[in-house]
C-alpha cells in the first residue's frame, strides 16, 4: 500500500548546525507537502512541492521533491533554538488524502 | 479569518463509553480530515469529508465514524472506547482546490480513555 517512510527518527544538534530530514515513498507522489509541529501544538503547513525536481526555499529552510517524485527531503541550515520541533512529510496519491511520514524529532541544543 | 476549532479540548471517558468531538474548519473550506496522532503511531489518517459526503477512509475499525453537515462543520464519534484510543485527535481543513490541498490543523482534542 501507499507509504512514506521518514527518517531519521531523532535529531539533535547543537546551535549552528545543519539539519536534514528524507522522505521516501515506495510509489510515485502527486505531490508532497511539509509540516512542522511544536512541541505541545498542532501540525502547521510549510510548503508544498509539486514538480519533479523542484527546490523551493524558506529563509533557512530548503525543500527538494526528487526527479521521481519519489522521495523529499528538508534541510535547515544553522539550526536555531526556534527550529525545535517535530518535521512532517505528508504525501499526496491523488487519492484525496495524505499520508503523513512518521515525523523526524529535531532537538536543538543552544 | 478565524482558524480551525475544535472542542473540546480535553476530554477523560471511561472504557465502553463513546464520545463526539467537534470540529469547525475555516471559513470557505469544504474538505475536513480527521486524525489520530499518538507517540507510537505517529499521524493516523481517519477519514476526509468534502461536501458532507466521506471521500475517504482510513483503516480504523467501525467504531470510528463520523459526518459533515452543510455548513462544513464535522463531527467524529468513537463508541465503545478502548484503552487503546487515547490520543490527540486532530482535524484539518482544506480548501481542496486541485493540487492546492494544504491542511489547516486545529488544537486537537486530547482524549484519554481510562
Amino acid at each position: 500500500g501507499q507509504q512514506v517512510m521518514q527518517i531519521p527518527q531523532y535529531q539533535h544538534v547543537q546551535e549552528g548546525e545543519d539539519f536534514t530530514t528524507y522522505c521516501n515513498s515506495s510509489t510515485t507522489l502527486s505531490n508532497i507537502q511539509w509540516y512542522k509541529q511544536r512541541p505541545g501544538g498542532h501540525p502547521v503547513f510549510l510548503i508544498q512541492l509539486v514538480k519533479s525536481g523542484e527546490v523551493k526555499k524558506q529563509k533557512r529552510l530548503t525543500f527538494q521533491f526528487g526527479e521521481a517524485k519519489k522521495n523529499s527531503s528538508l534541510h535547515i541550515t544553522a539550526t536555531q533554538t526556534t527550529d525545535v520541533g517535530t518535521y512532517f512529510c505528508a504525501g499526496d496519491y491523488n487519492t484525496d488524502k495524505l499520508i503523513f511520514g512518521t515525523g523526524t524529532r529535531l532537538q536543538v541544543f543552544p | 479569518k478565524a482558524g480551525v476549532t475544535q472542542t473540546p479540548r480535553y476530554l477523560i471517558k471511561t472504557r465502553g463509553q463513546q464520545v463526539t468531538l467537534s470540529c469547525s474548519p475555516i471559513s470557505g473550506h469544504r474538505s475536513v480530515s480527521w486524525y489520530q496522532q499518538t507517540p507510537g503511531q505517529g499521524l493516523q489518517f481517519l477519514f476526509e469529508y468534502f461536501s458532507e459526503t466521506q471521500r475517504n477512509k482510513g483503516n480504523f475499525p467501525g467504531r470510528f465514524s463520523g459526518r459533515q453537515f452543510s455548513n462544513s462543520r464535522s463531527e467524529m464519534n468513537v463508541s465503545t472506547l478502548e484503552l487503546g484510543d487515547s490520543a490527540l485527535y486532530l482535524c484539518a481543513s482544506s480548501l481542496w482546490t486541485g493540487t492546492l490541498n494544504e491542511q489547516y490543523f486545529g488544537p486537537g482534542t486530547r482524549l484519554t480513555v481510562t
